[in-house]
This record gives C-alpha cells, structure tokens and sequence, in this order.
C-alpha cells in the first residue's frame, strides 16, 4: 500500500528566504504526487503535480517541487517565501497500478510560518 | 480549473438529528467523489468513495449506517450525518474526479463543512 511521510510537523522562515517543504512516498509502482495548501476552515487547493517527464514541476504561486525516485522523495521548494504563504502544507500520492488508483493516500502535514 | 462546492459551509445540529452535507462538480462530470474528514491540526482521513449510480465503497472502521453517502447523478453527492453526536463535529470535505485529459482522474476538492454537534 502506498503511503507518504511529511517528516516535519512546522517549517519557520523569514520572508524573502528560499523554503523547503519535505515530502518522501512509499508506492510499488510510478507514483502520481501532488502538493495541496490549505488555508484555515478552506479545503484544499491543488498547487502541483508529477505525473511523469521533467523531474522538476512548477506550479502555482511560484512553488516548485523535484521528484527523486533514488530517494523517493518530492520535496515542495520556493526561491523567495512571502508571508501569505503561511498555510498548512499536504504531500499526497496515488497508485495509478494499483486497484482503487483515485485514492489519494495523504501525509499528515507540515505547516509553513513565513514571518515578516 | 474544475470547480467543487459544497453546502452549507458550516452547520450546528443538536445531538441525536440527522445533516446532510451536498457536494457538487459545478463544471465537470464526477463518476467518483470521495469524503473525508479533517479533525483539528491532523491530515485528511478517507471516509468513502462515492461512485455515481452505486453503492459507496467505505474505508475500514468507518460506520456506513451512520454516515450515509448517495451518489445519484454525475455531479452531486451526499453524506448525511445520521443521529449525530458530538464526536462527531469535525471539518468535512469532498472532492470530486474529472477524468480529463485522458485518465488524468485528478482531484478536486471543495472548500469543507464544519460541523458542530451540540
């Protein structure tokens, strides 16, 4: 079964400087990944996804992520970090080989403080 | 973008009624929606998948008696909290799956529901 892991609960930064968001998966086959935010009491807003080709996908709001396979991970980056993008942060993954191949398998979120 | 939407955003019920939360794919067709649940600081937990014109497909130690899901057209689904109590109160959240392009089968999701069982 697939599976993620967000191994940091809080990620600090200051504005302007470059953040990191960290994501590894767990999948038997080619995993589809995503990268969600959300804002409080809102649902979840997509900002990137692999499905396959460049390694390195960019997305909305300037976020930017690189899918490793040797280290399985897919880590979640932006060169200059604003204050709004304080949110909660959701790595997912999917199994396209596997039966039920829409579920989604969710990390269990970092949240990202940018101060001022 | 696909757009989802859910109603009400937020409802407070007394313990023992019943609510039911809509989720709707405003400008695509959903075969399948999923539900989840979001309880405070934590991640989304699958309820269920919903798949138009049959019965929902339940994740394990969810209760299928007490959170009713109806799929009846491509383009709403609907969970009904049966005899509610305060546990649970939670934020719920639907998304629905566009196929287009071809197989892409991603995500939309809707801004959530809070419930709040009094």
């Amino acid at each position: 079964a697939q599976s993620v892991a967000q191994p940091e609960d809080q990620v600090n930064v200051a504005e302007g400087n470059p953040l990191t968001v960290k994501c590894t998966y767990s999948v038997s086959g080619n995993p589809y990944l995503f990268w969600y935010v959300q804002y409080p009491n809102r649902g979840l807003q997509f900002l990137l996804k692999y499905i396959t080709g460049d390694n390195l996908v960019k997305g909305s709001y300037g976020f930017e992520a690189e899918f490793n396979k040797s280290q399985t991970s897919f880590h979640l980056k932006k060169p200059s970090a604003l204050v709004s993008d304080s949110a909660l942060y959701f790595c997912a993954v999917r199994d396209p080989q596997n039966t039920g191949f829409q579920k989604l398998v969710f990390g269990t979120g970092t949240r990202l403080l940018v101060s001022p | 973008g696909a757009v989802v939407s859910q109603h009400p955003s937020w409802v407070i019920c007394k313990s023992g009624t019943s609510v039911k939360i809509e989720c709707r794919s405003l400008d695509f067709q959903a075969t399948t929606m999923f539900w989840y649940r979001q309880f405070p600081k934590q991640s989304l937990m699958l309820m269920a998948t919903s798949n138009e014109g049959s019965k929902a497909t339940y994740e394990q130690g969810v209760e299928k008696d007490k959170f009713l899901i109806n799929h009846a057209s491509l383009t709403l689904s609907t969970l009904t909290v049966t005899s509610a109590h305060p546990e649970d109160s939670s934020f719920y959240i639907c998304s629905a799956s566009d196929p287009r392009p071809y197989g892409s089968y991603e995500q939309y999701f809707g801004p959530g529901t809070r419930l709040t069982v009094t």
